[in-house]
């Protein structure tokens, strides 16, 4: 059975800073990996997807890396601002009919 | 930018009563799923549908889960006989996958179901 970590599940960091977001996963046979954002209240914003073949996906200041045989993955998010604060969820899919897998998510918080 | 409807945002019902959860997935969209977030907790797969049937459901949609696409556009989740554990985030999603699964999964806002 799938299972997705994200750690940590909380960080505070002040505008500007880069950071980093990490997401493991115990069974490498994934079809892909998406990034999402989540809003309080809100629904999910897919951010990045990086099909099972591919290393990274780049979008703006955002930049993703899989490694799939050690289960990994991370977000990187450059020059973070506060509208950057949010719910980031890391998911994988396993199955061809589509079941997607998420973690816990990690709560970012960009302070002015 | 085409987006997911769902409809209501939020559904109060007694337990033991019947809900309808309504979906309008993006237009050209093949693959449409069910996912739900007990508050807290992890975003968990219900179902995926695709080709007017079931293409997956995972442990927690038994019997008292049913999904339907009544005409082209609308997505249903249909809870039979509402408990006290079904009360959660009931999000619908749909992606385009044509030719590759390697497509994004567009979600709707959610509904908030609480049953009382």
């Amino acid at each position: 059975k799938q299972e997705v970590t994200q750690i940590p599940a909380a960080l505070s960091v002040p505008e500007g800073e880069n950071l980093v977001l990490n997401c493991s996963f115990t069974d490498s046979a994934i079809y892909n990996l998406q990034w999402f954002r989540q809003d309080p209240g809100k629904g999910l914003t897919s951010l990045l997807l990086i099909q099972s073949s591919q290393r990274e996906q780049t979008s703006g200041r955002l930049n993703a890396s899989l490694d799939k045989s050690s289960g990994r993955s991370t977000l990187y998010i450059a020059a973070s601002q506060p509208g950057d604060s949010a719910t980031y969820l890391c998911a994988v899919t396993n199955t061809n009919a589509g079941k997607s897998t998420f973690g816990d998510g990690t709560t970012l918080t960009v302070k002015p | 930018e085409p987006e997911v409807t769902q409809t209501p945002s939020h559904q109060v019902t007694q337990m033991g009563q019947e809900v309808i959860l309504r979906c309008v997935p993006i237009s050209n969209h093949l693959y449409f799923y069910w996912y739900r977030q007990i508050l807290g907790q992890k975003v968990e797969f219900l179902v995926s549908f695709y080709n007017n049937e079931i293409s997956e459901k995972s442990e927690i949609f038994d019997d008292q889960f049913s999904v339907e696409r009544p005409d082209g556009s609308n997505f249903t989740l249909k809870i039979r006989s509402t408990k006290l554990e079904d009360s959660a985030m009931y999000f619908c999603a749909s992606s385009r996958r044509r030719d590759s699964i390697n497509e994004k999964l567009f979600f709707g806002s959610g509904t908030q179901l609480s049953v009382l």
